[in-house]
């Protein structure tokens, strides 16, 4: 079964600090992997997405990640975030025609 | 232009109740997604809708469970006599084509945070 780890459930860093969000996935043959943000009571937005291609994806608000095949990994970056990046991120894999299945989620804050 | 709509956002029920939460998609969109999202953890897929049939229901909990979308658009999941532990965030989505293809993206609704007492 596909399974999807996020290494980390809370990372807290300083404004205009660099950022990295951990994710780890499952092997498969097919593999498409997402970045979600959930901002507080509100649902889910896609940051970026990974079909194949380029292995470092650029997204939306600065975001950017790097798909590493031999480490299974797909890792978020930013170079520098803002205090509006408050939100909790989701990392995602679909493996083909399977089902899209989500880690448990990093709270990112960041600190005035 | 119109996103997901989910109704109603906050929902209390005592244990033993039924509810039913409503999901409006995208116009359009062909595949609708119904997620379960307890506190701290990620979604977790409940079921699955390519227009208005159900193609997958496997992440239900429970035959207390029940979705429907009978037309093709909105959607209904209802939940038969509350528990505790349906307590969660409900969350629908939606994407174009159908879900066999990871390049359609899902987008996602803003849930119905559902307590059960």
């Amino acid at each position: 079964a596909q399974s999807v780890t996020q290494l980390d459930s809370q990372v807290p860093v300083f404004e205009e600090a660099p950022v990295e969000l951990r994710c780890n996935y499952s092997s498969s043959v097919s593999v498409y992997l997402f970045w979600y943000v959930q901002y507080p009571n509100q649902g889910l937005q896609l940051l970026l997405k990974y079909l194949s291609g380029s292995t470092l994806v650029k997204g939306i608000n600065g975001f950017e990640a790097e798909f590493n095949k031999s480490q299974t990994s797909f890792h978020l970056r930013k170079p520098s975030v803002h205090i509006s990046d408050t939100a909790e991120y989701f990392c995602g894999h679909q493996g083909g025609s399977e089902k899209l299945v989500f880690g448990k989620g990093t709270k990112l804050t960041v600190n005035p | 232009g119109a996103g997901v709509s989910q109704s109603p956002r906050y929902k209390v029920a005592k244990r033993g109740q039924d509810v039913a939460l409503r999901c409006d998609p995208i116009s359009g969109h062909v595949s609708l997604f119904w997620y379960q999202q307890a506190l701290g953890q990620g979604p977790e897929f409940l079921t699955y809708f390519q227009n208005e049939a159900q193609l997958d229901k496997s992440g239900l909990p429970s035959d207390r469970f029940f979705a429907e979308r009978p037309e093709g658009s909105v959607s209904t999941l209802k939940i038969q006599r509350t528990q505790q532990e349906d307590s969660a965030v409900y969350l629908c989505a939606s994407s174009l084509g159908d879900w066999g293809r990871g390049t359609d993206t899902q987008y996602f609704g803003p849930g119905t945070r559902l307590t059960v007492l």
